[in-house]
């Protein structure tokens, strides 16, 4: 079962910036926070990934709380292509478990 | 470098059939998972293939079935096709070491009639 809650469904308008929460309140020490997005119909794509400190690269941020028991992913300047479903997903940072996908956000980038 | 391809894009089969689809990872990757996606289950880990062998299974029957070649192109099988088989069948691949930032193939539709 995913360790993680998002909300079902966020709008943003499109120019602003999008900030999808994601509650991962039992993640372990040695435990990443990934997030990755599916466009529909296509393979979901990877976009970043933290431990605990805030990370930034060129398509997203991820803030990480200080006792990590949540974070936000930040799209600084949505687009209507940004519309897609976004996972966040916990893991150990290596070892062969496998990912475990939610649900997830649906974001819809409204013109 | 060339993504990760998955062929053919899309299937039709019949019940009872088989099917055998294909994954060519990227380039250096040496590992190669699998998921099924329906919109019942969401994404589904299937099994996960390092150096022509599996290291990792999910929950689905025997039916389903895969193998890793030495260049580390990766097929997976489903026989005795059921209608609930019918899914999108994706293809990741990744380096061996560090994260776990897998790179995802355009998927495998397939439907069974």
């Amino acid at each position: 079962d995913a360790k993680t809650t998002q909300p079902p469904s966020m709008d943003c308008a499109e120019g602003r910036a999008a900030n999808l929460p994601c509650n991962h309140s039992t993640i372990s020490g040695n435990e990443y926070v990934y997030w990755y997005r599916q466009i529909h119909s296509q393979g979901p794509q990877y976009i970043i990934h933290g431990l605990k400190n805030n990370e930034t690269n060129e398509m997203a941020s991820l803030i990480i709380t200080e006792d990590r028991k949540s974070s936000t992913l930040i799209l600084p300047h949505a687009t209507l292509r940004d519309t897609a479903v976004y996972y966040c997903i916990v893991r150990a940072y290596s070892g062969n478990t496998p990912l475990v996908f939610g649900k997830g956000t649906r974001l819809s980038v409204i013109a | 470098k060339a993504g990760v391809t998955q062929t053919p894009r899309y299937l039709i089969k019949t019940r009872g059939q088989q099917v055998t689809l294909s994954c060519s990872p990227i380039s250096g990757h040496r590992s190669v998972s699998w998921y099924q996606q329906t919109p019942g289950q969401g994404l589904q880990f299937l099994f996960e293939y390092f150096s022509e062998t599996q290291r990792n299974k999910g929950n689905f029957p025997g039916r389903f079935s895969g193998r890793q070649f030495s260049n580390s192109r990766s097929e997976m099988n489903v026989s005795t096709l059921e209608l609930g088989d019918s899914a999108l069948y994706l293809c990741a691949s990744r380096q061996e070491e560090g994260s776990y930032e897998q790179y995802f193939g355009p998927g495998t539709r397939l439907t069974v009639t």
